[in-house]
């Protein structure tokens, strides 16, 4: 079955600067990609998604890059703000039919003023 | 429209007691998810419903058991409470099945094993 592993664990930036997590994957048939942000608490809720016929999709500040040959994405945040303090889960669909998603173990994203 | 809704929120239960966990979802969803989270984890699949009247299972299901009799709400029972099911758990719907809908989640249960 498929396995997503996300690093690094914990992540500690500027405010300002840009943060950077990434994930792998190891079904070469997963098409799904979606990333979630979890604040202390609170339910996870989905940030950006990508499907595997799109190498890069943008919303503002947030961005996510994947590559199917090496089997990662990556999600990019910009101008980081104390309001992006989160725990953010990356995920991988392993089925093309029934959206069964597998998710990393989570990084925690922590941004000083 | 409240989207997914969880009850109860918090619980602590006796080791070998018995309890529910309701799901209720107002998106007329077809798919529903149980999902349960552990610190350094992230979330595991506990069972999932593709339809009204199906379960399945997912990644961790020993110990639970899930029913889903009516299209918006989605259970989950446990059977004889054990402290190993200590966690937090999440219900999550998505839409049509065969293009990857995002999964909508609840807000957890926290529940409490001693």
């Amino acid at each position: 079955g498929e396995n997503v592993e996300q690093h690094p664990s914990t992540l500690s930036v500027q405010e300002g600067d840009s943060a950077v997590i990434k994930c792998t994957y190891s079904d070469s048939a997963s098409n799904y990609f979606p990333w979630y942000k979890q604040e202390l608490g609170k339910r996870p809720q989905l940030i950006i998604d990508i499907r595997s016929n799109v190498g890069e999709k943008k919303d503002q500040r947030i961005a996510v890059t994947l590559n199917k040959t090496a089997k990662h994405f990556s999600l990019h945040i910009t101008e980081t703000q104390p309001e992006d303090s989160a725990v953010y889960f990356c995920a991988a669909s392993g089925n093309t039919g029934f959206q069964k998603l597998v998710f990393g173990t989570g990084t925690r994203l922590l941004v000083s003023p | 429209n409240a989207g997914v809704t969880q009850t109860p929120k918090f619980r602590v239960l006796k080791t070998g007691q018995s309890m529910t966990l309701l799901c209720a979802q107002d998106m007329n969803h077809e798919y529903m998810y149980w999902y349960r989270q552990d610190p350094g984890m992230g979330l595991r699949l506990i069972h999932y419903s593709v339809g009204e009247g199906t379960t399945a299972k997912g990644e961790v299901p020993d110990g639970y058991n899930v029913s889903r009799l009516k299209k918006q709400n989605f259970l989950l029972g446990l059977e004889s409470a054990a402290p190993s099911q200590t966690s937090v758990y999440f219900c999550a719907s998505s839409w049509i099945p065969g293009s990857n809908q995002p999964q909508h989640f609840g807000d957890g249960t926290r529940l409490s094993i001693l």
